[in-house]
């Protein structure tokens, strides 16, 4: 079976600083990750996604996350954070699984904004 | 209209009270999903339909209820709720299940309050 751990369920940078969210995984296969972010009164939005091949994959909105097999780690960043960027966001995990394939989430990061 | 609707977006039920959640999907998907979002939980899953057929039910209580009379719409009819039931009730679609990289759309959600 799979797993997320979104480590830190709140987190608060300033206006310009670097957004690092956290993200683990547990998978038995190689996974395919995502990164889905929930703005206020909205429903989830892709940011990107890890499929295979390249291991530093870019989202929207200048943000970007790296695939790290030996860290079972795919960490959500993005250089200098905007007030816009404050929201919710969730990592998920892929499995294949012979046509029964499913996300399974994280239990969510709250991303604040300071001015 | 573009991408996923929900209807109502918020409700208020007592527990005795039937009621039913509506989602439409306008980008020619033949994957639709009910997930439930409790606060500091993952989503859950619900029930997953590929072209109209429901392919999982993952433990859900009989007191909800699933309908796709076609690809474009689902519904999730509820009675006899419990408190314990209040949520946001997200609906997703993909372009397919089965393939462990496909990107969910969602919708707003439902906010639903059970008394």
């Amino acid at each position: 079976a799979q797993s997320v751990t979104q480590l830190g369920s709140h987190v608060s940078v300033s206006e310009g600083a670097l957004v690092l969210l956290r993200c683990n995984y547990s998978s038995s296969v190689p996974p395919y990750l995502f990164w889905y972010v929930q703005y206020p009164n909205q429903g989830l939005q892709l940011l990107l996604k890890y499929t295979t091949g390249a291991t530093l994959v870019k989202g929207i909105n200048g943000f970007e996350a790296e695939f790290k097999k030996s860290e079972t780690s795919f960490h959500l960043t993005k250089p200098s954070a905007h007030m816009s960027d404050a929201a919710e966001y969730f990592c998920a995990v892929s499995i294949s699984n012979f046509g029964n394939e499913k996300l399974t989430f994280g239990t969510g990061t709250r991303l604040t904004i300071i001015p | 209209e573009t991408g996923v609707t929900q209807t109502p977006r918020h409700l208020v039920m007592g527990m005795t009270n039937k009621k039913s959640l509506k989602c439409e999907q306008h980008l020619g998907h033949n994957a639709m999903y009910w997930y439930k979002q409790s606060a500091k939980k993952p989503l859950e899953l619900m029930f997953v339909y590929s072209l109209e057929e429901r392919v999982e039910n993952n433990s859900v209580p009989s007191r909800f209820s699933p309908e796709c009379p076609n690809s474009s719409h689902l519904f999730l009819h509820l009675h006899t709720l419990q408190p314990e039931d209040s949520a946001l009730y997200l609906c997703a679609s993909s372009q397919d299940t089965g393939q462990h990289a496909e990107t969910q759309y969602f919708g707003p959600g439902t906010r639903l309050l059970v008394l």
